[in-house]
Order: C-alpha cells, then structure tokens, then sequence
C-alpha cells in the first residue's frame, strides 16, 4: 500500500491567490482528516470526515478555508484567499474505525 | 477527550532501553491511550495503543498502570532513529481526530 498521499510536498503562492492541496487516502479507509502544523501552534485538526460526509469542521480558521471529499479516493483543503499567516505544514491522515490513524508526508505551504 | 501531560525532552543513550512516561490522570473507561511519534519533517507515526492492557508489537511496548492514570512507552534498543517528537493521546472509541498536545523531545544519544 503507497499510504495516504498528499499532493504538492511544497507550493510557494502570493498572498491573494487560491490554493487547493490534495489528499488521496489508503484504499478501504473511511475517514479522512486534515491537520495544520506551526511552530506557534502544533499540530491542529481542521475537519475530518466519515465515509465522505464532512462531521467536524470546528477546526477550520476562517471562512477562506473549505474541504471537500466528492468520493472515497480523494479530497481537497482550499485556501480562498490565501493569507502569509496560513504558511504551514498541512497534513492528511485516513484511518478505518478504530484502528491507527495513517499520515501523509504533508504539504508545507508558503504564502509570500 | 482526557489530557495528557508529558515531560517537553528526554535523553537516552543508543541501545538503551528509551522509557517515556505519560501521565492521564482524567482517563475516562472507555478511552485509549494512543502514542504516535514525528520525525522531523515528516508526518506523525503511529507506534501502538492501549485501553487496559500491556501491549507490544514490532516497534515498543505500552505498560499502563493498573488505575490506568498513567502509562509509559517503551522503545527496547533506541537508534539514532528514533530521535523525534513522542505524542501520548488519549481517546474515545469514536472515529473523530486525534488532539495533539507537546509532546516529548525524544534524543538519543551516540
């Protein structure tokens, strides 16, 4: 199994513009979850979501921040604006009910 | 979701035994205590977890004491490896995400 796979591993944007980050989950996982990283703050859950059906997104900053899982396969973090305080490293895990949670290589996001 | 506390470092000399405790006094009986570890610049690792029993499995060993309000991971042979981040979790049975605190700041020493 290839795990979870994020994509880009670096993207370097101008404040202002949109960013969309990609996450494809291991196979037969069904829920999917997104996690930002700083310095200042560690590592914080964004949304997660179950069998595709976004559950919590208490966690998203701001209304600049959306997620989306159109299937099983596949999700996406947008950034719309993004903003030089959304630099960061953001994560994607999957995991299949109870069993351990499964982490991407993460995607480390620069806005200048 | 209970809180954990954890030392922030922790040295351990290579082929020792690397002993992390974690405490959880507010440990509720149907949560677990989970350990994942990050190294640098990678995603958090699973490594094991437990609800009341001792485990072990290919890479540490989880001991949880009998009141269940505190546990200690052990790494048997620490490698130059396995210098990272540890993070002790508790949760619930549920399928929500997991809360990450400090974590220890595990070196081990050549």
């Amino acid at each position: 199994d290839a795990g979870v796979i994020q994509s880009p591993r670096h993207e370097v944007t101008e404040m202002g513009q949109e960013v969309t980050l990609r996450c494809k989950p291991i196979s037969g996982h069904n829920s999917l979850f997104w996690y930002r990283q700083t310095m200042m703050r560690g590592l914080e859950l964004l949304i997660y979501f179950n069998n595709n059906v976004p559950i919590d997104d208490s966690g998203m900053p701001e209304d600049r921040f959306s997620a989306k899982m159109p299937n099983a396969s596949f999700s996406t973090l947008k950034i719309q604006p993004s903003e030089p305080r959304d630099s960061a490293v953001y994560f994607c895990a999957s995991s299949l009910s109870t069993s351990g949670y499964t982490f991407g290589s993460g995607t480390r996001l620069t806005v200048v | 979701d209970a809180k954990t506390t954890q030392p922030p470092s922790m040295d351990c000399a290579e082929g020792r035994a690397a002993n992390l405790p974690c405490n959880h006094s507010t440990i509720s009986g149907n949560e677990y205590v989970y350990w994942y570890r990050q190294i640098h610049s990678q995603g958090p690792q699973y490594i094991i977890h437990g609800l009341k029993n001792n485990e072990t499995n290919e890479m540490a060993s989880l001991i949880i004491t009998e009141d269940r309000k505190s546990s200690t991971l052990i790494l048997p042979h620490a490698t130059l490896r396995d210098t990272a981040v540890y993070y002790c979790i508790v949760k619930g049975g549920g399928a929500d995400g997991l809360t990450f605190g400090k974590g220890t700041h595990l070196i081990i020493q050549p």
